[in-house]
This record gives C-alpha cells, structure tokens and sequence, in this order.
C-alpha cells in the first residue's frame, strides 16, 4: 500500500537558519504530493503541492520539488522564522488530480525556529 | 465562509459511554473524512464519504460508525468509547481536487 516516511523530529533551527525535511514516499501510479502544516492548537492547512514529476510547489518562501526517480518531496526553506515554528507533514494522494481523495501522511515533523 | 467547523473541541468520556463528533462545511464539497492524530502516527483515516448517502471505511474504522445525511454534515459516532480512542479527531472536506480543507479538531479523552 502507499506510504510516506518523513525525517524524525524534533528539528531545532536558529532564526534565518536553512530548513529542509525529508520526505520519501511509496506509491503506485502517479500521486499528488503534498506539505500541510499545524501550527500549535490548529488543524492542518494545505502549505505547498505537487501534482506530476518535476513540478516545484512553492508557498510563503517554502518549496518542495517532486522527484520520481528518487521518490522524494523534500521541503526547504531558505531563512527560518520563530513564525515557522509547527508541525509539517508530508502526505499524498493516489488518484488522479480532479478527483476526490483520500490523503496517506507521513508522521510528522515537528520544527522549533529560536532567536 | 466559516470552512469546516467541528464540536466540540474538548470531551472527556468514560469507557463504554458513547458520543458523536460534529462536523459540517459551507463549502458545498462532495468529499468528507475523518481522520485521528496521534503522537508518531501521523492522522489516519478512519471514514470518508464521496456525497450525500455515500460512506465507506478507511484504514482504521473500528469502533467507529458515520452517515452523511446532507452534504454539509458528517459526524463521527463513538458506540462504546475505549480508551484507544483517545485521540484528535480531524474532519476534512474536499470538492474536485486532492486538496483538503481541515477543521480545528476535537480532542478526546477516554478514561
């Protein structure tokens, strides 16, 4: 069946620090991939996505580029904020774009952003 | 537009006492879900529905039974919590894309 795996947290950065979390993931066909974060007491919202191989989703200075040879979707972000301090999971759909579905989410991973 | 609501947002049960969680939407999506969070675990489905009259099982829906009346409300039923149940609960709704719209959550407790 499908899965994602994502980095162990918790992940501490300093303030502008240079963020990325893994995330790989194993599917058949062609999924939708995604990036939600939560921040603290909050449900979940959609931050980035990618629908189809070397497509780059891009939100609020974060970005995440869908690599199907290595089955990746790896989330980076230049310069942290204390603001950006959550957690992110990482999660995908296994039906075609248009269509109603089902999400499979990684585990989380929770980032602490200091002065 | 309030999105997709829940209620409520805290509940404590004792084992073998049974409650349903709200959840409604205004966004007139055809596709809803329920999914629990727990530490490590990431959220999984536990039911979701693709419209009105339409429900079906996900990967965890044990203990757990849905309807979907009307397509603004799907509430999630506990016959006889347990304390495995113990969880976040999380609604979602969708309409024509796999992006998913989530309320704030419930958080139960089952001693």
């Amino acid at each position: 069946g499908d899965s994602v795996t994502q980095m162990e947290g918790p992940v501490t950065l300093s303030e502008e620090a240079f963020l990325t979390i893994n995330c790989t993931y194993t599917a058949t066909g062609y999924p939708s991939l995604f990036w939600y974060v939560q921040y603290p007491g909050e449900g979940l919202q959609l931050l980035l996505k990618a629908t189809k191989a070397d497509d780059k989703g891009s939100n609020k200075g974060f970005e995440a580029t869908y690599r199907k040879e290595t089955t990746s979707f790896h989330l980076e972000k230049g310069s942290v904020q204390v603001s950006d301090s959550a957690v992110y999971f990482c999660a995908l759909s296994d039906l075609p774009t248009g269509t109603a579905s089902k999400l499979t989410f990684g585990t989380g991973t929770r980032l602490q952003v200091t002065l | 537009n309030a999105g997709v609501t829940q209620t409520p947002k805290f509940q404590v049960l004792k084992t073998g006492q049974s409650m349903t969680l709200q959840c409604a939407q205004d966004m007139n999506h055809e596709y809803m879900s329920w999914y629990r969070q727990d530490p490590g675990m990431g959220l999984r489905l536990i039911h979701y529905s693709v419209g009105a009259g339409i429900t079906d099982q996900g990967e965890v829906p044990n203990g757990y039974n849905v309807s979907r009346s009307t397509t603004e409300d799907f509430p999630l039923r506990l016959l006889s919590a347990a304390p495995s149940q113990t969880s976040v609960y999380f609604c979602a709704s969708s309409q024509g894309s796999a992006e998913q719209f989530f309320g704030p959550g419930t958080r139960l407790t089952v001693l």
